[in-house]
């Protein structure tokens, strides 16, 4: 059974910073990794998406990467900014499953 | 905006009641996933239809059913309501061809509480 952790689980940083959040995984039989957005009380927004053959992906200040062998994938914020501040999930589907979720970071960027 | 829907928004309801939660897909999306999120937790797989029926389901009790009609609309109904069953409750939909780990969109969700 696949199952997938997050730290920190909360994280408050002054405007400007870079951060890094990790997610790991029990079962590296991936199918992909990705990363979600999540506003309080809202839906998902996918982020990133990492299929099981690639080492990592960016979008503008984001950059996520993937390690299979040791069960990791970190999400890297470049120059953080207030509108960042959200929780952020990662999930890692096994091939023919749905997403399994980790628990989430909860991210505060203070202006 | 994805292009999903869903209601109600809130819904407050008592233990021992039934519920029933609608989703409306992007037209065209043949694929409908259900997830609950509990405060603080990361969603949870419920189940999955395709081209109107059960495709998959989570570790969840019979009292969760749900039904994917012709029109890209579904619902989840729960049956025999309990404490823990409150939680922000997400749809999910894939296009064709889509395999739904790679594309899915996800609505706003409906926020149950359960007293």
């Amino acid at each position: 059974k696949q199952e997938v952790t997050q730290i920190p689980a909360a994280l408050s940083v002054p405007e400007g910073e870079n951060l890094v959040l990790n997610c790991s995984f029990t079962d590296s039989a991936i199918y992909n990794l990705q990363w979600f957005r999540q506003d309080p009380g809202k839906g998902l927004t996918s982020l990133l998406l990492i299929q099981s053959s690639q080492r990592e992906q960016t979008s503008g200040r984001l950059n996520a990467s993937l390690d299979k062998s040791s069960g990791r994938s970190t999400l890297y914020i470049a120059a953080s900014q207030p509108g960042d501040s959200a929780t952020y999930l990662c999930a890692a589907p096994r091939p023919g499953q749905n997403f399994v979720f980790g628990p989430g970071t909860r991210l505060s960027v203070l202006p | 905006e994805t292009g999903v829907t869903q209601s109600p928004t809130h819904l407050i309801k008592t233990r021992g009641q039934q519920v029933t939660l609608r989703c409306s897909s992007q037209s065209g999306h043949n694929t409908v996933s259900w997830y609950q999120q509990a405060l603080g937790q990361g969603p949870q797989f419920i189940f999955q239809y395709y081209r109107e029926e059960e495709n998959g389901r989570g570790n969840f009790p019979p009292r969760f059913s749900g039904l994917q009609f012709p029109n890209y609309s579904s619902e989840l109904n729960v049956n025999a309501l309990e404490l823990d069953d409150s939680a922000l409750y997400l749809c999910a939909s894939s296009p064709p061809q889509a395999r739904p780990t790679d594309t899915q969109y996800f609505g706003p969700g409906t926020r149950l509480t359960v007293l």
